[in-house]
């Protein structure tokens, strides 16, 4: 079935290196993918996506770049700040409104 | 706007209770959907709707029903809870197929 996992569970960064949170996916047809940060008691609150037909899309400070030839999503944080403390999912969809999530990786920033 | 707000944000409930979580979202979106989410562990999804009367089945709907009599709500409800339903629940609305979904502040229920 279709799966979204994540390499590393957590992942701690010094203030103001820049972080990247990996992702793989099983389901070479999925189209669309979406990067979601979830603080903690909160809902997911939405980062950044990107579509099947693209390689990379920038935000403010934040870089989502896909590999479709290894199944890989990948979410680069600039210049990573306390408030991007956090938990990040990465989610992908297949021409559906059904979103398949990953478990999710805590992102720590160290002062 | 508000946004997707969600009622209660948090909720006790005996085994055998039942009882609707309710969301709303002030968007004018057609899309909307139920997930839960267990500690340490992603979003599965309940149940969701692509508009007004029409609703269907995602990963996990057993022990849940729902209903969508117009656009703006989609409550869910628990006919009769179980402790396996203790967990943290998200509604959240896009505007259309395969775009970003926005998520509500979440309903905490406990079930003893």
């Amino acid at each position: 079935g279709e799966n979204v996992g994540l390499h590393l569970p957590t992942l701690s960064v010094q203030e103001g290196d820049n972080s990247i949170i990996n992702c793989a996916y099983s389901n070479s047809a999925s189209d669309y993918f979406i990067w979601y940060k979830q603080e903690s008691g909160k809902g997911p609150q939405f980062i950044i996506d990107i579509r099947s037909n693209m390689d990379k899309r920038q935000g403010q400070r934040v870089t989502v770049l896909l590999n479709k030839t290894v199944k890989h999503l990948s979410l680069q944080i600039a210049a990573t700040q306390p408030g991007d403390s956090a938990v990040y999912f990465c989610a992908e969809s297949l021409r559906s409104y059904k979103l398949i999530f990953g478990s999710g990786t805590r992102l720590l920033v160290r002062p | 706007n508000a946004g997707v707000t969600q009622t209660p944000k948090f909720q006790v409930l005996k085994t055998g209770q039942s009882m609707t979580l309710q969301c709303a979202q002030d968007m004018n979106h057609e899309y909307m959907s139920w997930y839960r989410q267990d500690p340490g562990m992603g979003l599965r999804l309940i149940h969701y709707s692509v508009g007004a009367g029409i609703t269907d089945q995602g990963e996990v709907p057993n022990g849940y029903n729902v209903s969508r009599s117009t656009t703006e709500d989609f409550p869910l409800r628990l006919l009769s809870a179980a402790p396996s339903q203790t967990s943290v629940y998200f509604c959240a609305s896009s505007p259309s197929l395969s775009e970003t979904q926005y998520f509500g502040p979440g309903t905490r229920l406990l079930v003893l």
